[in-house]
């Protein structure tokens, strides 16, 4: 049974905090994605990697950084957290093609208080 | 780049079919997605289309593709409240093998029993 695991379902940190996000997958996907979900403004890409130790950033990736030092890791770091980081974060693998699907943690729900 | 678009909020009877429907702008895109989060819950591949296809049918879940209008909607028929959940249109962006998948918002559909 192919997998992304996330290493948090839910998470509390304090404002000002640096805060990592974990996320493994096991079915030696080059590409790998991070997204924020929030109500009504569906899903936001924040970075993605396509190989190890490369990284773009998406749409909204400003207070946020990412590490790929191994093909099955990626690592989603918020560098100061601040409320507006709340969010659910959900990580994605996806092999490299165009008719690939992408396989999705069960997300983790941070809360910066 | 890409855009998808899709209504927020969908109520059916149980027993009804339920259309749930995207707009995309990216003509090149050759498999499109549909996929389904359940509360609390990561996303879940529910099917996709070929690009060259005008309808695919799997069971309860009818594709239907409009190439020109660039134009896919899902249809659930004899929708069950395990139906209730989220339902999210995705393509590619750019059509590229190593780009993330582009989301809609996501259509929200309850079901009334």
């Amino acid at each position: 049974d192919v997998k992304v695991t996330q290493s948090s379902r839910y998470l509390v940190k304090r404002t000002g905090e640096k805060v990592f996000l974990e996320c493994v997958q096991d079915m030696d996907h080059e590409n790998m994605f991070w997204y924020r979900q929030d109500p009504g403004l569906g899903l936001r890409l924040i970075y993605f990697s396509y190989d190890v130790k490369m990284k773009e950033k998406g749409d909204i990736p400003e207070g946020y950084s990412v590490s790929r030092e191994k093909k099955e890791r990626f690592s989603l770091i918020l560098e100061s957290a601040s409320t507006n980081q709340t969010s659910m974060y959900l990580c994605a693998s996806r092999q490299h093609g165009t008719n690939t699907e992408a396989f999705f943690g069960q997300g983790t729900r941070l809360t910066v208080v | 780049g890409e855009d998808v678009e899709q209504s927020l909020f969908l109520s059916v009877r149980e027993g009804d079919s339920s259309v749930i429907n995207c707009t995309y702008t990216d003509s090149s895109s050759t498999y499109l997605y549909w996929y389904k989060q359940e509360p609390g819950a990561g996303l879940q591949l529910l099917t996709y289309i070929f690009s060259n296809m005008d309808m695919k049918q799997d069971q309860r879940l009818t594709v239907l593709l409009n190439k020109k209008d660039k134009h896919l909607s899902l249809r659930i028929a004899d929708t069950q409240t395990g139906d209730s959940a989220i339902y999210f249109c995705a393509v590619p962006f750019r059509n590229s093998g190593n780009t993330p998948l582009v989301f809609g918002k996501g259509t929200r559909l309850s079901v009334i029993a």
